[in-house]
Formats: C-alpha cells, structure tokens, sequence
C-alpha cells in the first residue's frame, strides 16, 4: 500500500543543465499536483494534472518549466536550464478525486551549484 | 485570490506551558488543513476541518474552524519537545481547482 512516491530525494545539478523530477501517485488516483517550498517558506502550488492532461498550471514559470502525467509511468517535473533560484524542495502530491484530501510525497530537495 | 496567513511566525514555547497558532483565510474555504514538518522531511497531516464550529483533537493539539470569521486556530496543550516542527494550515476551494493554498508556517521551538 505505497504512497507518493518520488524519486530522486536528493537532485544535484549545475546551473544550465536540466532536472527531471519524477512522482509516482497513490495507486488508484489519478490527480496529481506539483508544490514548491523554498527555504524558510510555505509550500506554494505550481501545477496540477489528471492523466496525460494539465488542468491549472497558474502557479508554474512560463519559461524552462514543464510538466507531464502520461498515460503509463509517474508524473514529471521538468525544469530546463537551471538556476540557482531554483533550489528547492519539491512535492509532489495525489488524490483520488479533485474534492479528496491530497496524499504528499517525501519531496525531492534540488541544489543548484 | 485565496490568502492565507498565520500567525505567529515563530513561537518559543516553555514545556507544559499552553499556546494557540491562528490561521486567517481571505475567502470561503470547503476543507481547511493544518500539517506538521519536521526539517527534511514532507508533510504530516494533522487535521482536516470541514464545517463551521468543527473541532478536532489529537494528544496534545487541538483545532477548531470558525468559518464566518475565516479562523482556525490549532491550540497546543502542555507543550512538550516532542511538538518541535513547522505546522501549516491550508485551505483549498472548487472554485480554485482544489489546489491547496498554504499559510507561511509557525516554527515551534519548546524550550527544556
């Protein structure tokens, strides 16, 4: 009876490359939703998807973010060209229906060097 | 927009001693959420608050919703080092997508 899972905990990369973020829901549900928690901060929402289909992404930078919830496999966060503003801990949480209370994954921690 | 505040940001607590964190929201709300985190680590859920006067207690925390106030509080009994962490509330609405939208967190730090 797994949870959100995401994978990896810990991201490295230097400034120009890209991150891929990758969540794998609750099974059965198929809402997935994108937070980010810079340091010291709350979480802040980003992006919200239901299978192979983005529903709001009001909360995502225009540029150099993407993201994804195919068909088969996890959700993923894709952030081309990094910099540094955009270290941070990424979560990544799921619900079964949109009125559900969300489930939240352990988060991916990206540095930027 | 749907806001949320809390108040305070930072709360030293001495053991055994009794504090309240409030949560504000600017508008009507369907489910209002307090979570804890410890440093590193994601989101514990704590409570989910549905309707007007709904209170819920767990150990020593306990949380109240007053939705014509758009007010929560999460009260700490007889604080213990235990209850050390980061504790959000959130609120989240259809009419917003049902994202959640979170309040900057109270750091709780009790004192030995």
């Amino acid at each position: 009876n797994a949870g959100v899972m995401q994978n990896p905990r810990h991201l490295v990369r230097r400034r120009g490359q890209e991150a891929r973020l990758r969540c794998s829901p609750v099974k059965g549900h198929s809402h997935v939703y994108w937070y980010r928690q810079l340091p010291e901060e709350g979480l802040k929402f980003m992006v919200y998807l239901q299978k192979e289909n983005i529903i709001d992404e009001s909360g995502m930078p225009k540029e150099r973010f993407s993201a994804e919830f195919p068909k088969e496999g996890p959700s993923i966060l894709r952030i081309q060209q990094v910099v540094r503003g955009d270290s941070a801990a990424y979560f990544c949480a799921s619900s079964l229906n949109p009125g559900q209370p969300q489930h939240f994954g352990d988060g991916t921690r990206l540095s930027i060097l | 927009e749907l806001k949320v505040e809390q108040n305070p940001l930072f709360l030293s607590m001495q053991e055994e001693k009794n504090y309240t964190i409030y949560c504000n929201y600017s508008t009507t709300s369907d489910r209002l959420y307090w979570y804890r985190q410890d440093p590193g680590k994601s989101l514990e859920s704590l409570f989910v608050l549905l309707s007007n006067g709904a209170v819920k207690q767990e150990g020593r925390l306990m949380a109240s919703l007053d939705t014509k106030a758009r007010l929560s509080t999460l009260h700490i009994t007889a604080a213990v080092h235990d209850l050390s962490a980061t504790y959000f509330c959130a609120v989240d609405h259809m009419e917003y997508g049902n994202k959640l939208v979170f309040g900057a967190g109270t750091i709780l730090r009790v004192k030995s």
